[in-house]
């Protein structure tokens, strides 16, 4: 069974863009969260979307947006860049509520400048 | 407020001996805990986990131990291996809550040879 992707792997943008990341979680899953890893703060919750809805939200400014498609597939959007959204976005996948477990994409390297 | 604590950044060990990675948490509402394991340019990739009602859990060299009364947990590797350094986050969250998994920030273990 294939793993959870994530495309692009890296990404370098200027201040003031707008990035979209995609993550298309592992056949079956329904359940897609979203992670920003930095080195000062660790993992940080961002979203989780079930069937199409979001169900969590994290505690980041509205410039971070997601959806989920009806095939459960993902899309994380930032807006409005700033030097400080340079991170590891990590989208992970569970087969389904409770999210006790989740599986963990490679992750998108996104570098602000 | 960081509901888990690992106040360990990093940890070096010898090859053959025991590691031991901890996590502290405030929250008292966690009743299921996740450890991950990081390589780098890799996504997490679940480890083992436990759950509240449990005080260890076992799989081949790794043994998580909970000690609910003092909000800690540990990670035991026996015997430590050079592939066994990355980085190491510990993860709780409420079953039948938001189910949203509250992530440490990491500690980083070197097994030398």
């Amino acid at each position: 069974k294939a793993g959870v992707t994530q495309t692009p792997r890296y990404l370098i943008k200027t201040r003031g863009q707008q990035v979209t990341l995609s993550c298309s979680p592992i056949s079956g899953h329904r359940s897609v969260s979203w992670y920003q890893q930095t080195p000062g703060q660790g993992l940080q919750f961002l979203f989780e979307y079930f069937s199409e809805t979001q169900r969590n939200k994290g505690n980041f400014p509205g410039r971070f947006s997601g959806r989920q498609f009806s095939n459960s597939r993902s899309e994380m959007n930032v807006s409005t860049l700033e030097l400080g959204d340079s991170a590891l976005y990590l989208c992970a996948s569970s087969l389904e509520i409770p999210r006790v477990k989740e599986f963990f994409g490679p992750g998108t390297r996104l570098t602000v400048l | 407020d960081q509901q888990v604590k690992q106040n360990s950044p990093s940890l070096s060990v010898q090859e053959g001996r025991i590691s031991i990675l901890n996590c502290d948490y405030t929250n008292s509402m966690f009743d299921y805990f996740l450890w991950y394991k990081k390589y780098p340019a890799e996504g997490p990739t679940f480890l083992i986990s436990i759950s509240s009602i449990k005080d260890k859990n076992e799989d081949g060299r790794f043994t998580v131990f909970l000690n609910k009364s003092a909000k800690h947990l540990s990670l035991h590797i026996v015997p430590s291996q050079p592939g066994d350094s990355a980085v190491y986050f510990c993860a709780a969250t409420v079953q039948g809550g938001s189910e949203k998994l509250v992530f440490g920030k990491g500690t980083k273990l070197t097994v030398n040879p």
